[in-house]
């Protein structure tokens, strides 16, 4: 089992829709969480931290459940621009200052007109 | 805004030669990071470094080496290139808000 699982889609979604992806990790001294955005032959570009209390970026909203070692994005009121690779990241405890982190596969996200 | 620079977009070697890829940060960041990116792997570590000269493996080490005589400047060595070094190479830097990536490298082993 790998230590970072998500369900690589592809999620097919219209304009405007709002859309939800998860992803588990297996280790549960993992300590820090994070959403990147990847666009086709592009680097992985930083989306958002995700902290214990959830947060909220925009249309963009992150959550952490701890208990079920899962994290989520949700994206509300889709873009055409919003179509990417989304890779959940986790922080292994005790890395420090993001030393190592564990990479999904990435979950295909793409947005149509 | 972090700038990650990679010495080259696309490369193209032979089997046995080796090969120098070059990663600048010009945020002074104390953490840097090599990987490869392939299909269905997804990103992969090669090495890590934590401080000038400090040099850690990450998952992936086997035919690689690196070097980082200065802070900003971290450097990926294969030593004989081989077919199945073919990858996409990507370095990051990092802070405490997460890891910052260079444009990547697109490596052909022929």
């Amino acid at each position: 089992r790998k230590e970072v699982e998500q369900d690589p889609g592809p999620f097919n979604v219209p304009e405007g829709a709002t859309v939800a992806f998860n992803c588990t990790y297996s280790n549960s001294a993992s300590q820090s969480f994070f959403w990147y955005r990847q666009d086709c032959r592009k680097e992985p570009k930083l989306l958002m931290s995700v902290y214990s209390s959830g947060n909220e970026d925009g249309r963009f909203t992150a959550q952490l459940n701890r208990a079920s070692q899962y994290i989520s994005l949700l994206i509300r009121d889709s873009k055409l621009s919003d179509s990417a690779t989304y890779l959940c990241v986790v922080r292994r405890a005790g890395a420090g200052n993001n030393r190592k982190l564990i990479w999904g596969l990435g979950t295909s996200l793409a947005v149509n007109p | 805004d972090v700038k990650v620079t990679q010495s080259s977009r696309y490369l193209v070697k032979r089997t046995g030669e080796k090969v120098f890829l070059e990663c600048v940060q010009d945020m002074d960041h104390e953490n840097m990071f090599w990987y490869r990116q392939d299909p269905g792997l997804g990103l992969r570590l090669i090495y890590f470094s934590y401080d000038v000269k400090m040099k850690e493996k990450g998952d992936i080490p086997e035919g690689y080496s690196v070097s980082r005589e200065k802070k900003e400047r971290f450097s990926l060595i294969l030593e004989s290139a081989s077919t199945n070094q073919t990858s996409m190479y990507l370095c990051a830097s990092s802070n405490e808000l997460g890891q910052y990536f260079g444009p990547g490298t697109r490596l052909t082993v022929t």
